[in-house]
């Protein structure tokens, strides 16, 4: 049972370069969400889903978008690369209740 | 809007002793809480959760928190701490309006001496 999957696990950009943090969960859940973890701040809400084709804005949505295509997946997209973006980035899902987690991506632009 | 505080960003104990962190929420509607752990370089996993029905949760590995309406708190609780319990602990609120988002505290890094 895979649950949520992130990937890449770790990814160094450059300013100004673009990627796509991936995120797969295989629960079947239509809530999904995307936060950014930095020292002593706790997790911060980028953007979130409540099903495909339904996306909105977080606490923090500014440098990030999002897609919703299809149940399962729910990348977010960097264009614009800021050193502001470091940060680990968790992807998670929740069903009725409780909310599970991917692994994290640990992003580091330079 | 909901929120939650979460006192003391770092707490040590000694091995054996009481484990006891600290959650305080604001919610202007019965909440859903939660304790998260978060062992190094690794996800969040779920410790415990309430959702309105008995007001002291137990959940995994030896923890349970209690639901204080009147003190709008969910504390966490170990009556012995263990050096596998090293780990940095988050409190978290979702309100079942609006958005219906899970909101976080800035964490507490639980350090176990030996």
């Amino acid at each position: 049972n895979a649950g949520v999957t992130q990937t890449p696990k770790f990814r160094i950009l450059k300013i100004g370069q673009s990627m796509t943090l991936q995120c797969t969960q295989d629960m079947n859940h239509n809530y999904m969400y995307w936060y950014r973890q930095d020292p002593g701040m706790g997790l911060k809400l980028i953007y979130y889903s409540v099903g495909a084709g339904i996306t909105d804005k977080g606490e923090v949505p500014n440098g990030y978008n999002v897609s919703r295509s299809t149940t399962e997946d729910f990348p977010l997209r960097l264009e614009l690369a800021a050193p502001s973006q470091t940060s680990v980035y968790f992807c998670a899902s929740r069903g009725d209740t409780e909310a599970f987690f991917g692994q994290g991506t640990r992003l580091t632009v330079v | 809007a909901q929120s939650v505080t979460q006192l003391g960003s770092h707490v040590s104990v000694s091995e054996g002793a009481l484990v006891l962190l600290r959650c305080n929420y604001s919610s202007s509607v019965p909440p859903y809480l939660f304790w998260y752990v978060q062992y190094p370089n690794q996800g969040l996993q779920l410790l415990l959760k309430y959702t309105s029905a008995a007001t002291l949760v137990k959940g995994i590995n030896g923890f349970e928190a209690e639901f204080k309406k009147s003190e709008t708190s969910f504390h966490l609780t170990k009556p012995s701490a263990h050096m596998s319990d090293a780990a940095e602990y988050f409190c978290a609120v979702r309100v079942q309006t609006g958005a219906n988002n899970l909101f976080f505290g800035t964490g507490t890094r639980l350090t176990v001496i030996p």
